[in-house]
């Protein structure tokens, strides 16, 4: 069975930096490309960051290149998300997907950023 | 960047009848849309790849249609546990990926 499992989440101030953790399971972790999509508290569904399988290929939208860093542990079967800057705007629920090319076929459950002071 | 309009924000429907959802890009996609179902408090989940490509575990009562613009997920008869929001997503700008705001399907 294909799991996701996100942690990391929390309270965190604007300005300051956090890092997501995915734990994968029930599949071959390092042939697949993994992305991290966001949602936010009016449930838009925003895709935040793109890792290709063997982590040398990464994509972010414009709008986050610079603050957010996608990055994979193969080894570990772990995906991450290094967040800086962070601004109120980015208050949302983080979910890790695998992508299958351009769509996502397994999603997580999430974890939650909360940006206020 | 290419917008997705769902359409419409919520749709109301008994148990039974048949529903679409609408998704209509700013530019042509070609057949380059997905839909996901997302129920309360649960994550999203794929249901049609490519504008009408099954997907393996998702009931057969669910069915996407169109290319270009315009694109239509269809539920046959709709089910108590269809409750849920809807999205579509699209893959033609690769890696730029982007969703629609969503469709909220509730019980009459």
């Amino acid at each position: 069975e294909v799991k996701l499992v996100e942690s990391g989440g929390g309270l965190v101030q604007p300005g300051g930096s956090l890092k997501l953790s995915c734990a994968a399971s029930g599949f071959t972790f390092s042939s697949y490309t993994m992305s991290w999509v966001r949602q936010t508290p009016e449930k838009r569904l925003e895709w935040v960051a793109y890792i290709s399988n063997g982590g040398g290929s990464t994509y972010y939208p414009d709008t986050l290149k610079g603050r957010f860093i996608i990055s994979r542990d193969n080894a570990k079967n772990t995906l991450y998300l290094q967040m800086s800057s962070l601004k109120s705007e980015d208050t949302a629920m983080y979910y890790c997907a695998r992508s299958v090319v351009a769509h996502f076929d397994y999603w997580g459950q999430g974890t939650t950023l909360t940006v206020s002071s | 960047d290419i917008l997705l309009t769902q359409s419409p924000a919520i749709l109301s429907v008994s148990p039974g009848e048949r529903v679409s959802f609408s998704c209509r890009a700013s530019q042509n996609i070609g057949t380059s849309i997905h839909w996901y179902q997302q129920r309360t408090n649960g994550s999203p989940r794929l249901l049609i790849k490519y504008a009408s490509e099954s997907i393996s575990g998702i009931p057969s009562r669910f069915s996407g249609s169109g290319s270009g613009t315009d694109f239509t997920l269809s539920i046959n008869s709709v089910e108590s546990e269809d409750i849920a929001d809807y999205y579509c997503q699209q893959s033609n700008s690769w890696p730029t990926l982007t969703f629609g705001a969503g469709t909220k399907l509730e019980l009459k």
